[in-house]
């Protein structure tokens, strides 16, 4: 396990409302990602972090706000829900190794 | 943004069978990754790629980069059931710092 946890695990929310779901690191990486997963769609990258405050934008951003106060902890914030962002939420980090990215277990929301 | 093509999108396969799937890309990468998704869980890394051409085995799991750098395949041999789940590619092109990924290939495995 490289010290990767995701919280909450599933989430069920109403359209209109606010959700922060976190992404946690024990390992003090650089680069971290948060991505969605859809049916037919793969994994889409929202937002990533390469640093502490620095944040970019990723391919579907709209709708997605990000925030990263200190390197452990990274933050994924739909500040209104849509039903549209229901999903499996994954956030990564990369390790360095081999430059690939060890994944979280997920988030699975759902906005109803 | 870039696209990576991956096909099949799903398989449905008689366990001890060999299996192929690909990944096409419109941009060249520099790095090709392979990764493996189970129910419920985060995709891991199973192979990654770094030169055009390269050859790499990971147990029975055997993967390619492509000559041109905008392809690549992964092969699994003889599939048992725990083979099960969503394979995904990935590139990087070094652009950047993060990667793109395939839509997914569902590997269903009858014993």
């Amino acid at each position: 396990d490289a010290g990767i946890t995701q919280s909450p695990r599933h989430k069920v929310t109403e359209t209109g409302t606010p959700v922060t779901l976190r992404c946690h690191q024990t390992e003090n990486h650089r680069y971290m990602y948060w991505y969605r997963q859809d049916p037919g769609h793969g994994l889409r990258l929202i937002h990533y972090s390469y640093g502490v405050k620095d944040t970019d934008k990723g391919e579907v951003s709209d709708g997605y706000s990000v925030s990263r106060s200190k390197t452990e902890d990274f933050l994924l914030t739909l500040e209104s829900a849509t039903s549209s962002q229901t999903s499996v939420y994954f956030c990564a980090i990369r390790t360095g190794t081999e430059n690939g990215y060890t994944f979280g277990s997920g988030t699975r929301l759902t906005v109803v | 943004g870039q696209q990576l093509n991956q096909s099949p999108q799903s398989m449905f396969i008689q366990e001890g069978e060999d299996v192929s799937m690909n990944c096409t890309s419109s941009s060249i990468f520099n790095t090709w990754l392979w990764y493996k998704q189970d129910p419920g869980e985060g995709p891991v890394l199973l192979i990654a790629l770094y030169k055009a051409g390269e050859l790499t085995s990971n147990g029975r799991l055997t993967a390619q980069f492509g000559i041109t750098r905008k392809d690549s395949f992964l092969n699994i041999s003889a599939s048992i059931p725990s083979d099960v789940g969503i394979y995904f590619c990935a590139g990087n092109n070094n652009a950047g710092n993060m990667l793109t990924f395939g839509g997914g290939t569902r590997l269903m495995v009858k014993p």
